[in-house]
């Protein structure tokens, strides 16, 4: 069964603190592997993109990681801001797929002062 | 930045009723698609639509759903007779190509609650 697990479920770090986020799929066939932040009441909003040649593809202070072998991908968010506080969800494309994207239920990140 | 807009934000219709969400695409995209996310679990995808049909649709995106492209802006999800179960935030998201290789752009949702 094609799914998508993300951890942790929530996680709460200091301002100006590192932090990786952990994505896990068995999808097939892949396509590509995105990433999502999506604020509290809002849409979600693109981070980055992976197909199966990419390792690693960055935007910003948000640098993601791509293992297709092992079928694992990371989100790592650089010296965080409080802005960064909102849901980051693990996205991914099946083959030939016109839109039927398998989502992952998101880590829920909350950046402290 | 373009956006993708949905109306209205939140929506209350008792349980039967039909109910029509609506969505104005990002202008220039050609691909559109419906998702839903019931309170606390996983975006779902429901439909994707292209060249004014459906090009693919899942398992939630049963008889008493329906899609349409009224004028060439707006992008409209009818559910038929609403059940307490479709009660969710409901995503409107458009694309310049097929979403296999291209970002979507998502709105801010319409929460339908069903009473």
């Amino acid at each position: 069964k094609n799914q998508v697990e993300q951890s942790p479920q929530s996680l709460i770090i200091l301002e100006g603190k590192n932090c990786t986020l952990q994505c896990n799929y068995t999808v097939s066939p892949f396509s590509n592997l995105r990433w999502y932040k999506q604020d509290t009441g809002r849409g979600p909003v693109s981070l980055t993109i992976m197909t199966f040649s990419e390792n690693t593809k960055s935007n910003g202070r948000y640098t993601a990681t791509l293992d297709a072998d092992t079928k694992q991908s990371s989100l790592h968010i650089t010296a965080s801001q409080l802005s960064d506080s909102a849901s980051y969800i693990c996205v991914v494309s099946g083959g030939g797929s016109q839109g039927n994207l398998i989502f992952g239920k998101g880590t829920k990140l909350s950046v402290k002062p | 930045e373009p956006e993708v807009t949905q109306t209205p934000s939140h929506q209350v219709t008792q349980m039967g009723q039909e109910v029509i969400l609506r969505c104005v695409p990002i202008s220039n995209h050609l691909y559109f698609y419906w998702y839903r996310q019931i309170l606390g679990q996983k975006v779902e995808f429901l439909v994707s639509f292209y060249n004014n049909e459906i090009s693919e649709k899942s398992e939630i995106f049963d008889d008493q759903f329906s899609v349409e492209r009224p004028d060439g802006s707006n992008f409209t999800l009818k559910i038929r007779s609403t059940k307490l179960e479709d009660s969710a935030m409901y995503f409107c998201a458009s694309s310049l190509k097929p979403v296999s290789n291209q970002p979507q752009h998502f709105g801010d949702g319409t929460r339908l609650s069903i009473l």
